[in-house]
């Protein structure tokens, strides 16, 4: 088993729709945890950054962090065909370890015009 | 702002030859890492350096050798190509205790 499972899509959606992403994790000891944002050919850029249970919003995304259930989302409200592109989630461990990230597979997202 | 810079972006290699991926960055970072991404397997770790002077293996370091040439640059060598390393090889930098990854925009290798 991974320690982090990410739903795989892909995802299609029309413009102006609500996505949510979602992954869930095994090791209890993630304290970091991220959603990277990669279009074709380049490289994942930091889209979110959160190290602790709760929401964090940032225009319109939305990360959430449930350690107790190991779970975490993002959600894109009013989605636009910029945001097609493939999101991968990310978890590292506290200290020395916190930039060894693990990362999910990733979803890629298509938001249709 | 450059950030991570990776060269070459694309290299053709055949089985048994070798190869240097280099990469620099310019934000003062301590931690560098090399990981590569396979369709539909997300980024595996290969190498990491936490700061100047060491390095680590990562989750797939065999075939794989590195060094951490000064606090900017993190080159990554295949010793001896084999078409298994086809892949995208990404380099990237992080603030010493920190999560967040910087990424370059990677290179592509097919070995033959």
């Amino acid at each position: 088993q991974k320690e982090v499972e990410q739903d795989p899509g892909p995802l299609s959606v029309p413009e102006g729709a609500i996505v949510s992403l979602n992954c869930t994790y095994s090791n209890s000891a993630f304290q970091y945890f991220m959603w990277y944002r990669q279009y074709s050919r380049k490289g994942p850029e930091l889209l979110m950054y959160t190290y602790s249970s709760g929401n964090k919003e940032d225009g319109r995304f939305t990360a959430q962090v449930d350690k107790s259930s190991k779970y975490i989302s993002l959600f894109i409200r009013d989605s636009q065909p910029s945001d097609s592109a493939t999101y991968l989630c990310a978890m590292s461990e506290w200290g020395t370890n916190a930039g060894k990230s693990t990362f999910g597979d990733g979803t890629t997202l298509t938001v249709k015009p | 702002n450059a950030g991570v810079t990776q060269t070459p972006k694309f290299q053709v290699l055949k089985t048994g030859q070798s190869m240097t991926l280099q990469c620099a960055q310019d934000m003062n970072h301590n931690s560098m890492y090399w990981y590569r991404q396979d369709p539909g397997m997300g980024l595996r770790l290969i190498y990491y350096s936490a700061s100047e002077g060491t390095t680590d293996k990562g989750e797939v370091p065999n075939g794989y050798n590195v060094s951490r040439l000064n606090k900017r640059e993190f080159s990554l060598r295949l010793e001896s190509a084999a078409p298994s390393q086809t892949s995208v090889y990404f380099c990237a930098s992080s603030e010493a205790g920190l999560g967040e990854l910087f990424f370059g925009e990677g290179s592509r290798l097919t070995v033959l």
